[in-house]
């Protein structure tokens, strides 16, 4: 089983619509990431999270939000999907430590027309 | 200035060629450095950390050059399968990690 789980993997909405996508972990990691890929742009952080109670903004968290229900699950919502915010999601998880490396779940396309 | 900047390529080689990538970060307060590896559609995974002594793991060798504040990825023997984008990434306390656009390599038969 995977370590790292996202869903959907797929999904297409419309402009307007609040969607959310989820991001649950078994690697008993503490921080958790969202971040969204686009074409040219490389990989760039929305929120990230250092344990249930700790929430912090990204590089681009304007029209997101996030909800870390459990060390486990780390939710990520578009409040009114635009087109713009078409692209691949990625959740990602560390931990604690000096030098520590992420491990990222197999990704979200997310389509917004 | 983006944090970390990566020549997008793309690196055609032949099978069997040496390739390096390069990739240079702003923040000279970058601590823990990293090379990804991220096939088509796929999500990145870990290659290989890099260390200020530089480190190797079989055909591939990361180094690190602090005074220059760049990294670098020398690939010997390219494979058929090490076809995929580079990801070269960089954090300075473990909270934030940024990540270059991604150096394309196509191995060529």
């Amino acid at each position: 089983d995977a370590d790292v789980t996202q869903t959907p993997r797929n999904r297409i909405t419309k402009t307007g619509k609040r969607i959310m996508l989820e991001c649950s972990q078994t690697k008993g990691h503490d921080r958790m990431y969202w971040y969204r890929q686009d074409p040219g742009l490389g990989l760039r952080l929305i929120y990230y999270s250092f344990d249930v109670k700790d929430i912090n903004k990204g590089e681009i968290s304007d029209g997101y939000s996030v909800s870390r229900q459990a060390q486990a699950k780390f939710s990520l919502s578009l409040e009114s999907a635009i087109p713009n915010q078409t692209a691949l999601y990625f959740c990602a998880t560390a931990t604690s430590g000096i030098v520590d490396t992420q491990y990222f779940g197999p990704g979200t396309r997310l389509t917004v027309l | 200035r983006k944090e970390v900047e990566q020549d997008p390529g793309p690196f055609n080689v032949p099978e069997g060629a040496t390739v390096a990538f390069n990739c240079t970060y702003s923040n000279s307060a970058s601590q823990s450095f990293f090379w990804y590896r991220q096939d088509c559609r796929k999500e990145p995974k870990l290659l290989m950390s890099v260390y200020s002594s530089g480190n190797e793991d079989g055909r591939f060798t990361a180094q690190l050059n602090r005074a220059s504040q760049y990294i670098s990825l020398l690939i010997r023997d390219s494979k058929l399968s090490d076809s995929a984008t580079y990801l070269c990434v960089a954090s300075s306390t473990g909270n934030q990690f940024y990540f270059g656009t991604g150096t394309s390599l196509t191995v060529i038969p």
